[in-house]
């Protein structure tokens, strides 16, 4: 199963929504999770089963979709948001990543 | 939390083992994986091993790589051979938990170079 992030990466500024998409290359259910990456660190888990925002987390994150197409949505980007965002499915192995979608300071 | 190992430089077809301690938790009773990350490039999920000790693993690795554990220890070991300059990349441990890896360690740099 082929992730495919749209776009590659995307400038915003402060403040703005900020939608990024992962379409599946076959139907995965809702077996996806959203992962923010920031150089020099781990990755961090933000949304899993597509919609279910992780513990912790804050709320302007969302996730949406099942099937093939999933979307995850900034509703106020913040400063600590610049980082470069991963999708992952979970339907079967292997368990691919997304190329990744990197949110750079407009 | 997961405590990972140092990483090292290994020169072309060298091999090398990464640990991966757990602490606050019982390794056994979770799926633990390793995800890759080259310079520059995205993440790259590498191997999986399930609670029941079945080992998952991605083409580019398959035959090359393997996993061990030590439940005393409480720890996995990625145990890396023929390795190559295109397996330079950061290493990281992961739990799988109810839909993702939630838990990461902090990743091991592991350089390919004579």
């Amino acid at each position: 199963i082929q992730l495919t992030q749209s776009p590659s990466s995307l400038s915003a500024s402060v403040g703005d929504r900020v939608t990024l998409t992962c379409r599946a290359s076959q139907g995965i259910n809702s077996n996806l999770a959203w992962y923010q990456k920031k150089p020099g660190k781990a990755p961090k888990l933000l949304i899993y089963t597509a919609s279910t925002l992780q513990s912790g987390v804050p709320s302007r994150f969302s996730g949406s979709g099942s099937g093939t197409d999933f979307t995850l949505t900034i509703s106020s980007l913040q400063p600590e948001d610049f980082a470069t965002y991963y999708c992952q499915h979970f339907n079967s192995y292997p368990w691919t990543f997304g190329q990744g979608t990197r949110v750079e300071v407009k | 939390q997961l405590v990972q190992s140092e990483g090292g430089l290994v020169q072309p077809g060298g091999s090398l083992r990464l640990s991966c301690e757990a602490s606050g938790f019982t390794l056994r009773s979770h799926n633990i994986n390793w995800v890759r990350q080259a310079p520059g490039k995205g993440l790259e999920w590498i191997s999986s091993v399930t609670v029941a000790g079945i080992y998952y693993e991605s083409d580019s690795v398959r035959g090359r790589f393997t996993i061990s554990t030590d439940n005393a220890k409480n720890s996995l070991y990625l145990h890396l051979s023929g390795l190559g300059a295109e397996d330079t990349a950061v290493y990281y441990c992961a739990r799988f938990f109810t839909g993702a890896f939630d838990v990461w360690g902090r990743g091991a740099m592991v350089t390919v170079s004579p």
